[in-house]
């Protein structure tokens, strides 16, 4: 069965410190894969998506993701986090011919300091 | 903007209770998705559907059921509350190749 796995639940970081979240997932096949953001008490909502073209997309508010083929990997940076990023983010995954399934990771908790 | 709107936030019923969970989205989407999300576990799909009175189970339909009549209303139901049903329950529903979700709701079974 396809799986995503993201491999920090938890990260801690100060203000202007660089972010950097690991995504794999388990499919040989094709893919498109999302991120999706929770900040606290609000939707889950989208940040960024793949489905084709450049490897590396961006998203809003400064994020980015690069899709490595070959490491089976989708991993988010942004260059400088901000207080305001603090926010759950899940890494997700549909796979062709998958009825629009979307498959996600378990999460990681960012937690920014000023 | 797109909307979902989960008739609840917060729920509390006892263990064997039949509990509905509504959703209703104004965007006239075809996909409609029910969720649940726990710490630790990210977010698991329960079921979706793809048309009216069209479903398809997800990675954990037991113990849940779904009804969509209407295109804009996926109800999700719990035939027989359990306490490992206890969960934070999303609703989303998809467009423009992306999901929209609704505020969930947290259900708590005592």
């Amino acid at each position: 069965a396809q799986s995503v796995s993201q491999h920090n639940h938890h990260v801690i970081l100060s203000e202007a410190a660089s972010l950097e979240l690991g995504c794999n997932y388990s499919y040989g096949g094709t893919v498109n894969l999302f991120w999706y953001v929770q900040y606290p008490g609000q939707h889950l909502q989208l940040l960024l998506k793949y489905f084709s073209g450049d490897p590396l997309v961006k998203g809003i508010k400064g994020f980015e993701a690069e899709f490595i083929k070959s490491k089976f990997s989708f991993n988010l940076r942004k260059p400088s986090v901000q207080w305001s990023d603090t926010a759950e983010y899940f890494c997700a995954v549909t796979v062709s011919g998958g009825y629009n399934k979307l498959i996600f990771g378990a999460g990681t908790r960012l937690a920014v300091h000023p | 903007d797109v909307k979902v709107t989960q008739s609840s936030r917060y729920l509390v019923k006892r263990t064997g209770e039949k509990v509905f969970l509504e959703c209703v989205q104004d965007m006239d989407h075809e996909n409609m998705f029910w969720y649940r999300q726990d710490p630790g576990l990210g977010l698991r799909l329960i079921y979706f559907s793809y048309d009216v009175k069209m479903k398809e189970k997800g990675d954990i339909p037991e113990g849940y059921s779904v009804s969509r009549e209407k295109k804009e209303r996926f109800s999700l139901i719990l035939e027989s509350a359990s306490t490992n049903q206890t969960s934070m329950y999303l609703c989303a529903s998809k467009g423009n190749e992306k999901l929209f979700f609704g505020s969930g709701t947290q259900l708590s079974v005592l």
